[in-house]
């Protein structure tokens, strides 16, 4: 089945650790998404990417990075310089000339 | 992007027709009104997006006046699978940032 992919479903790291989400699709899109969403908001974008090996930043970068050497995965690194990593990450893409944007299931992440 | 307002929670009773609104006074002509809703711990699922016209697919109908400044998505036949945040976002040119506002909690009853 085409679908986007997000891996783990569930993350746990220490204070001041880097953690990298997964987020993979095979839906030939090309553009990638991350956004984060913390306990009763909306969701706030991080990065960006319309096609392989470029990225721009969203409303929300600092302390995340990203890259995008495949069309099919756009990892996010959360690292150690963002203050207040704990929320719900989602990834989304879209297909090329449309901007209907479809999500994966998600990785929350609970830095302790 | 215009703004949105959306009541903040509906109820339904299961095998009725859900009717949400969606106010967007602000909309400019190339604005399009999605949908999207979440389940819980999900992430946001595609339901359906218009310009003008009305729009079907095989889970909603969304209805939209001819001033454009309000919306309707129509879910046919709720189950209790619906229960879930409805979000109707205003997306024009703005690449790639999708603005989810509040939304509306819709509850399906038995």
């Amino acid at each position: 089945d085409g679908g986007i992919t997000q891996s783990p479903k569930y993350l746990f790291r220490k204070e001041g650790q880097n953690v990298t989400l997964s987020c993979e699709q095979n839906l030939n899109h090309d553009a990638m998404y991350w956004y984060r969403q913390d306990p009763g908001q909306g969701l706030r974008l991080i990065y960006y990417s319309q096609i392989v090996n470029d990225f721009q930043k969203g409303d929300i970068a600092e302390g995340y990075s990203v890259s995008r050497e495949k069309k099919e995965s756009f990892p996010l690194t959360v690292t150690s310089a963002q203050k207040n990593p704990t929320a719900f990450y989602l990834c989304a893409s879209t297909r090329t000339g449309t901007d209907t944007q479809y999500f994966g299931p998600g990785t929350r992440l609970t830095v302790l | 992007d215009a703004k949105t307002t959306q009541p903040t929670s509906m109820d339904c009773a299961e095998g009725r027709a859900a009717n949400l609104p969606c106010n967007h006074s602000t909309i400019s002509g190339n604005e399009y009104v999605y949908w999207y809703r979440q389940i819980h711990s999900q992430g946001p699922q595609y339901i359906i997006h218009g310009l003008k016209n009305n729009e079907t697919n095989e889970m909603a109908s969304l209805i939209i006046t001819e001033d454009r400044k309000s919306s309707t998505l129509i879910l046919p036949h709720a189950t209790l699978r619906d229960t879930a945040v409805y979000y109707c976002i205003v997306l024009g040119t703005s690449y790639g940032k999708l603005t989810f506002g509040q939304g509306t909690i819709l509850t399906v009853h038995p």
